[in-house]
């Protein structure tokens, strides 16, 4: 039984586009979920969090969003770039050790 | 660097045998986590640390498995009588006190073990 859910296992987008990678979730307990990215023979990297608190949060050229009432959220890169190439794994918590998505793999193409 | 370590990087060995893996934490994180992550999977956890004492072990963790923290800094943890199903890459990560969901998990780069 999956509580964390990414359905594309992968995704390429053209550089300058704007990349959106999608996280669904089904336990009502989350109440922080995170972004990690993850490249290859190395460990995940925090990227970008959001408390159950608030719809969105932006750092730079990263945006979450979360959509509470529809268990879902996204992670929005723009412009993507290619060093954006890598493994992005959705992650929620509700004080408790996080569960982790399977992971989408962007792909940036110049 | 001051980031999480652990070693070695790799480890294969053979079915049967006994592994140990080191994780160093960022100095002044108090709470310390492992995970381990397969093939095409997310990182599952399997247990974690606030300072010396293990407060919670995932159903994943058999009785193969145990793990220390015993001064409150660097773990260890022990895999007894490997079997093929244990190969996967074996990552910690460490975050600071205060609510869990606060606090971001920062990982090291895994040991991934292969067992022949």
């Amino acid at each position: 039984d999956q509580q964390v859910k990414q359905n594309s296992p992968s995704l390429s987008v053209q550089e300058g586009r704007i990349s959106i990678l999608n996280c669904d979730y089904t336990n009502s307990m989350f109440d922080y979920f995170l972004w990690y990215k993850k490249y290859p023979a190395e460990g995940p990297t925090f990227l970008i969090s959001i408390s159950s608190i608030k719809d969105k949060n932006e750092d730079g050229r990263f945006t979450v969003f979360l959509n509470k009432s529809a268990k879902h959220l996204s992670l929005h890169i723009v412009p993507s770039q290619p060093g954006d190439s890598a493994v992005y794994f959705c992650a929620a918590t509700g004080n408790t050790p996080l569960v982790f998505g399977k992971g989408t793999r962007l792909s940036v193409i110049a | 660097d001051t980031g999480v370590s652990q070693d070695p990087r790799h480890k294969i060995t053979k079915r049967g045998q006994n592994v140990t893996f080191r994780c160093d934490p960022i100095s002044e994180h108090n709470r310390l986590y492992w995970y381990r992550q397969t093939l095409g999977q997310g990182p599952e956890f399997l247990t974690y640390f606030q300072n010396e004492a293990q407060l919670e072990k995932s159903r994943l963790l058999s009785d193969r498995f145990s793990a220390e923290r015993p001064k409150g800094s660097f773990s260890t943890l022990e895999i007894q009588r490997t079997e093929q199903g244990d190969s996967a890459m074996y990552l910690c990560a460490s975050s600071g006190s205060g609510v869990i969901s606060n606090q971001p998990q920062h990982f090291g780069d895994g040991t991934r073990l292969s067992i022949l």
